[in-house]
């Protein structure tokens, strides 16, 4: 299975400041990797697929980037409800697998 | 539009078995492939494996084949998972979701929380 590994674990940020998550998969997924945003008690929510394909509805100040082996997350501006958790997904084939999350908070 | 609905919470005990449900709408339920995933607190988010509506093809993550079995009722458009000889470690929260737009999941069910206790 491809392992994917995420950095970092957690990260405390303000309101305004720009922060950006990094996820590694063990193996060439080429762009198929997606983002994710889960809040505490709900359901994930794709923020990006493809590696930087913006979901419907997605705010711009979301982007996503990389491909192969290495992908980045980054957040400009943070707002309020920007606060969460992130997880990487590649959807690079069977079975899927995830990596550990990020858990984004108010510093 | 697409909605996916799953029961909130389950009580079982150890050792029994638990069918959990997801009842689709606001799409054609035969024409994309339902998902499952597992989240544990701790553990992370892990996919157990995909059903194919139209003819109940299924594809399971190695990890999970004694452990999960999917079904579905096209009658109902309801898909469910059912998972045998519970125990501590299937405790956890358990979402049906589909890649809608075909890459990643993007249509999540609310989730159901799953608790293994006697």
């Amino acid at each position: 299975d491809i392992q994917m590994t995420q950095s970092p674990a957690s990260l405390s940020a303000s309101v305004g400041e720009t922060v950006t998550i990094t996820c590694r998969a063990s193996e060439n997924i080429y762009s198929y990797l997606a983002w994710y945003q889960q809040k505490q008690g709900k359901s994930p929510q794709l923020l990006v697929y493809n590696a930087k394909t913006l979901a419907e509805g997605v705010p711009s100040r979301f982007s996503g980037s990389g491909s192969g082996t290495q992908f980045s997350l980054k957040i400009n501006s943070l707002q309020p409800e920007d606060f969460g958790s992130y997880y990487c997904q590649h959807h690079y084939g069977t079975p899927y697998t995830f990596g550990g999350g990020t858990k984004l908070e108010i510093k | 539009q697409v909605q996916l609905q799953q029961p909130g919470a389950e009580l079982v005990k150890p050792g029994a078995s638990v069918k959990l449900s997801c009842k689709a709408s606001g799409y054609t339920f035969t024409s994309y492939w339902m998902h499952w995933v597992k989240l544990r607190p701790g553990q992370g988010f892990e996919w157990i494996g995909e059903i194919n509506p139209s003819n109940g093809g299924t594809n399971y993550n190695e990890k999970f084949k004694r452990k999960a079995t999917l079904t579905v009722d096209k009658s109902s458009s309801t898909a469910y998972m059912q998972l045998s000889s519970l125990t501590s470690e299937d405790s956890a929260v358990y979402y049906c979701t589909i890649r809608y737009y075909g890459s990643a999941m993007d249509y999540w069910g609310q989730g159901t929380s799953v608790t293994v206790s006697s």
